[in-house]
């Protein structure tokens, strides 16, 4: 069974400050996907993330994946207050198109 | 594009009652999703249809829920009896084939009280 772990859970920053979210999975997968959501809203895809090395970036967040070691990074440069929402990944099995998700990050970034 | 749509946004309803969530997926996808966010368990898939048969429904919690996608461009997500825990926000989400590279979006979600 696909299990997907995010650390930190919460995650409370200045803004300015560096901070990197990580996304563990368990089983073998060729993509993994990032998304945010705001209180109350939907899903707001990210990053989508397909093979090993892939990295992606946008505005002041970037992604990466590193499939040997199951493990992708979100990394955030200089927060602002606008980054202040929930994180999820998101790993797809191998085969067929079933997304698990982790439990998310909460950021929050301070003034 | 509309996105994902869904309806209905809030309902609350009396425990016992039928409950049917709707799903127009975006034109063109060809997998559709249905997904329920709670606080104590996040977010878990319940089942997923490609070119609208049920692939995997294993997520469905027991027989009270079920689901269909009779065309391309409808789905629909029934409990019946609803009880209290049934209470969260369901969302439907649609996707192009997975060798497309596909990115999968998410509605605004379906926003379900069981009083």
């Amino acid at each position: 069974e696909l299990k997907v772990e995010q650390n930190p859970l919460f995650l409370s920053m200045q803004e300015g400050k560096n901070y990197t979210i990580y996304c563990n999975y368990s089983t073998t997968s060729d993509r993994l996907y990032w998304y945010r959501q705001d209180p109350g809203k939907s899903l707001e895809s990210l990053f989508v993330l397909l093979s090993n090395g892939a990295v992606k970036q946008e505005g002041r967040l970037m992604a990466s994946l590193d499939t040997k070691a199951r493990l992708s990074t979100l990394h955030i440069t200089a927060a602002v207050h606008d980054l202040s929402a929930t994180y999820f990944c998101a790993v797809s099995m191998e085969y067929g198109n079933k997304l698990v998700f982790g439990a998310g990050t909460i950021l929050r970034v301070k003034s | 594009d509309a996105g994902v749509i869904q309806s209905p946004r809030h309902e609350v309803t009396e425990m016992g009652q039928e409950v049917t969530l709707r799903c127009k997926p975006i034109s063109g996808h060809n997998s559709l999703f249905w997904y329920r966010q709670t606080m104590m368990r996040g977010l878990e898939l319940l089942i997923y249809f490609n070119n609208n048969v049920p692939i995997d429904d294993s997520g469905m919690p027991e027989d009270r829920f079920s689901a269909k996608m009779p065309n391309a461009s409808f789905s629909t997500l029934k409990i019946q009896p609803s009880e209290p825990r049934d209470s969260a926000v369901y969302f439907c989400a649609s996707s192009t084939p997975r060798y497309s590279g596909n990115t999968i979006y998410f509605g605004e979600g379906s926003w379900l009280t069981v009083v």
